[in-house]
């Protein structure tokens, strides 16, 4: 398995243009993670699915933070209109669920985003 | 509620030297414990979990629950040890499988 998969890895653009990052996650993990990483604040959580289904985005931190997962093997997180206080790289990961709870998570290799 | 406290942001140490990254955690239940370490603009990637008792690079860590502890440890640091070191729990018991992250560790070893 190729592990969890992200794209882009790099992506600079405009203030108030729309951003989406793409997941794809590891075969047979029902559980997806989207996070933020942070210099001030660390990693921080904004969203996660269970079998593709929203269960918590109490941290998605406004209306112009978006999450789908249309199916089992991908996600995306969009932001529109973009800021430059959501530069940050985002990081997405996945698990097994209940039962082979004590794996913990596999990461992707994150999205640097900038905006400027 | 659930956290994990990870009081040094900054730890130097000369090469050869122990290590100890403290990481203390408040949890109401059995809490699982994992260590996550991060190198330099690399993707994090598990360390060790408690629940396995294992020991990974040279590192180990113990949950202490009479301190709520589980600091991470190894008795000769190296110099590709140098990395973010992250701890972390799940944030509720039961199915929910989201896990809350210190604020993260950076080990410089120096030589």
């Amino acid at each position: 398995d190729a592990g969890v998969i992200q794209s882009p890895r790099h992506e600079v653009t405009e203030m108030g243009q729309e951003v989406t990052l793409r997941c794809k996650p590891i075969s047979g993990h029902d559980y997806l993670f989207w996070y933020r990483q942070t210099m001030m604040r660390g990693l921080e959580l904004l969203i996660y699915f269970n079998n593709n289904v929203p269960i918590d985005d109490s941290g998605m931190p406004e209306d112009r933070f978006s999450a789908k997962m249309p199916n089992a093997s991908f996600s995306t997180l969009k932001i529109q209109p973009s800021e430059p206080r959501d530069s940050a790289v985002y990081f997405c990961a996945s698990s097994r669920g209940q039962g082979q709870a004590n794996y913990g998570y596999t990461f992707g290799s994150g999205t640097r985003l900038t905006v400027v | 509620a659930q956290r994990v406290t990870q009081p040094e942001k900054l730890l130097s140490v000369f090469k050869g030297a122990p290590v100890e990254l403290k990481c203390n955690y408040s949890y109401s239940g059995s809490p699982e414990l994992f260590w996550y370490v991060q190198y330099s603009r690399q993707r994090l990637q598990l360390l060790l979990r408690h629940i396995s008792r294992e020991s990974i690079k040279g590192f180990t860590a113990d949950l202490n629950k009479g301190e709520t502890s589980f600091h991470l440890k190894k008795p000769f640091a190296q110099e590709e040890d140098s990395a973010m070191y992250y701890c972390a729990l799940p944030m509720a018991s039961g199915s929910a499988r989201q896990l809350t992250f210190g604020s993260g560790t950076q080990l410089t070893v120096l030589p």
